[in-house]
């Protein structure tokens, strides 16, 4: 069972649209990140956080350490921000330092 | 810039050959990581490496096999390529120290014929 969720799988928005992922999971972690991922592959690093919330331009991502759940915003989304978004976890129980769990992604297709 | 660069970013192979995926990271992080991500599956853990000859089975580690000789370079080899190991293979680095932010290479997309 995969310990990170995320929701919705696939999301389609028209461009100037506020968008919303959505991240749970199932115990206390030390930090979340949001990664984003275009098409070709590459992976970069948003977001780090692990209480609160934190903005980078258009994006904002916040957390509910009560609620163990965490949302990626997207403001006024343009056709650039077509990508695979990324929840990933460190535990606070782990098995081996720096690991992450990984959610199984967000793909976002923003349409012009 | 942290940088973290990958041999090939697309390799085909056939059934049953020996392949060797290269890692490299500039930043002296201990950790290391591969991972191979398939569609509707996200990304799991083959191997990880935190020191140098120091290797951790991650969730998927049958049929593959890792070497860190050196603190920069990771390595995953598949000893005998099957197709089921058709995949896009990315490799990560990070400090284990502090927020433990992975850094990617750009992933080596793998078909086995």
């Amino acid at each position: 069972k995969n310990e990170v969720e995320q929701s919705p799988q696939n999301l389609t928005a028209q461009e100037g649209e506020f968008i919303t992922i959505n991240c749970s999971y199932s115990v206390g972690i030390s930090a979340l990140h949001w990664l984003q991922q275009h098409p070709g592959g590459g992976i970069v690093s948003l977001f780090m956080l692990s209480s609160g919330k934190k903005k980078h331009g258009r994006l904002i991502a916040t957390i509910n350490i009560q609620e163990k759940h965490s949302s990626l915003h997207i403001t006024a989304s343009h056709p650039r921000d077509s990508a695979v978004y990324i929840c990933a976890v460190r535990f606070r129980v782990i098995k081996s330092q720096g690991n992450l769990i990984f959610g199984k992604g967000t793909k976002l297709s923003v349409k012009p | 810039d942290v940088k973290v660069t990958q041999s090939s970013r697309y390799l085909v192979k056939r059934t049953g050959e020996k392949v060797f995926l290269e890692c490299v990271q500039d930043m002296d992080h201990e950790n290391m990581f591969w991972y191979r991500q398939d569609p509707g599956l996200g990304l799991r853990l083959i191997y990880f490496s935190y020191d140098v000859k120091m290797k951790e089975k991650g969730d998927i580690p049958e049929g593959y096999s890792v070497s860190r000789e050196k603190k920069e370079r990771f390595s995953l080899i598949l000893e005998s390529a099957s197709t089921n190991q058709t995949s896009m293979y990315l490799c990560a680095s990070s400090s284990p120290w502090g927020t433990v932010e992975q850094f990617f290479g750009p992933g080596t997309r793998l078909t086995v014929l």
